[in-house]
């Protein structure tokens, strides 16, 4: 298998540019989250989906931020207008959840420089 | 709610030196616990888990034991090795099926030769 797959790997934009970063989970997972990482902060878990339905988006900062998948093997984090703050690592991951076992498989994440 | 400590680093340590990093959650039920370990430049993956107490997780050397009296599930290795140096992460699920991970704020390690 792959692995968990993001495009692109790195994203250099100005102040107002829309980003959107592109995530390909596991086959077969049928959990996929979003995930930012920034020195301040850590790890923040921004959304998260099961079978395609968004489950909690309460980590989504603002309304500048948007996450879709619109289908079990590609989900989409759009940022509209991006800012200098937005610059982190972003990564994908995906599990195929059990009882006692969220193990989760991340992607490499796509870092973002905002200018 | 649910969280995860773990100790603040850098942790700096000698070939072959032993190696600790504690970690203690707090958590409703009976959580999965987890370490993951980033290269830099990598994402995440996963080290070792344990899903009950006194499970141990164990791979590549590392170990680490669910101890749910302590509410503790520190990273052990009796011998690191400079392709050890990473950022380390402790982390909890909840036991149902599709819970999100809480992840501690990681610990980077650095060894020298």
């Amino acid at each position: 298998d792959a692995g968990v797959i993001q495009s692109p790997r790195h994203e250099v934009t100005e102040m107002g540019q829309e980003v959107t970063l592109r995530c390909k989970p596991i086959s077969g997972h049928d959990y996929l989250f979003w995930y930012r990482q920034t020195m301040m902060r850590g790890l923040e878990l921004l959304i998260y989906f099961n079978n395609n339905v968004p489950i909690d988006d309460s980590g989504m900062p603002e309304d500048r931020f948007s996450a879709k998948m619109p289908n079990a093997s590609f989900s989409t984090l759009k940022i509209q207008p991006s800012e200098p703050r937005d610059s982190a690592v972003y990564f994908c991951a995906s599990t195929l959840a059990r009882v006692g076992s969220n193990e989760q498989f991340f992607g490499p994440g796509t870092r973002l420089t905002v200018l | 709610g649910n969280s995860v400590t773990q100790m603040e680093g850098p942790v700096t340590l000698s070939e072959e030196a032993f190696l600790t990093i504690n970690c203690t959650y707090t958590a409703t039920g009976y959580p999965s616990l987890f370490w993951y370990v980033q290269y830099p430049g990598e994402g995440l993956q996963l080290l070792l888990k344990a899903t009950k107490a006194d499970d141990k997780g164990s791979n590549k050397g590392f170990e680490a034991t669910y101890r749910k009296e302590t509410t503790s599930f520190h990273l052990e290795k009796g011998s690191v090795q400079v392709s050890d140096s990473a950022v380390y992460f402790c982390a909890l699920s909840g036991y149902q099926a599709g819970t999100a991970l809480i992840f501690g704020k990681g610990t980077t390690l650095s060894v020298s030769s």
